[in-house]
């Protein structure tokens, strides 16, 4: 069973409007750490936010923010006020630190593609 | 701001030979990963490292793989003999924290494309 499902493998977003990224997750973990990576396609994966399952309010990080619901195991990132730049591949991603690995599993991606 | 370094950017190499890819961690990180990327699919973790030893390895990190910190500040992965399925963009990680804190946010290189032909 897939640890992290993001279902959207494209999207496609006029800029200035805001974007929902879709994710949700599996574990049986209390304690995990959710994160999302943006990939443009120059390659390199840049860190752009993080949720802990503790933590009572929703991350955000200036335009970021990640709409955090544990009960549905959902995760989604929200992107407001969109950017030509934010084309990107942008990966879900989840870390369960009682287990002994501490690798993080990363989500198939979605292709997001803002429109000018 | 202080990021993780790779080298190369893009590496071509003839199937069988052996390949080094280099990449020097944050200053102060302690915990190090090797992920894989083969084109068009998802990032899966290789290999983590601490304490100048592997903690963990995926089963993809067979005999042929190899990693090591030669000196204070770089951290390599070698493959000993590389096959075509090894073409994939390899990531360097590392992070300050390790096992047991949930905040344990990896920063990544720009990652190194390995090309196997």
């Amino acid at each position: 069973a897939q640890k992290i499902t993001q279902t959207q493998p494209g999207m496609f977003v006029q800029e200035k409007e805001a974007v929902t990224l879709d994710c949700t997750y599996d574990t049986s973990d209390p304690s995990y750490g959710l994160f999302w990576y943006k990939q443009p396609s120059s390659g390199e994966m840049i860190f752009l936010i993080y949720q802990g399952s503790y933590d009572q309010q929703n991350a955000t990080e200036g335009r970021y923010s990640l709409n955090f619901q544990k009960a549905r195991k959902s995760a989604n990132l929200v992107i407001s006020a969109s950017q030509l730049g934010d084309s990107a591949m942008y990966f879900c991603a989840m870390r369960e630190p009682q287990n002994r690995d501490d690798k993080i599993i990363f989500g198939k991606g979605t292709r997001l593609h803002i429109l000018p | 701001e202080p990021e993780v370094t790779q080298t190369p950017s893009h590496q071509v190499t003839q199937m069988g030979q052996e390949v080094i890819l280099r990449c020097v961690p944050i200053s102060n990180h302690l915990y190090f990963y090797w992920y894989r990327q083969i084109l068009g699919q998802k990032v899966e973790f290789l290999v983590s490292f601490y304490n100048n030893e592997i903690s963990e390895k995926s089963e993809i990190f067979d005999d042929q793989f190899s990693v090591e910190r030669p000196d204070g500040s770089n951290f390599t992965l070698k493959i000993r003999s590389t096959k075509l399925e090894d073409s994939a963009m390899y990531f360097c990680a590392s992070t300050r924290q390790g096992i047991g804190l949930a905040k344990n946010i990896q920063y990544f290189g720009a990652g190194t494309r390995l090309s196997v032909l």
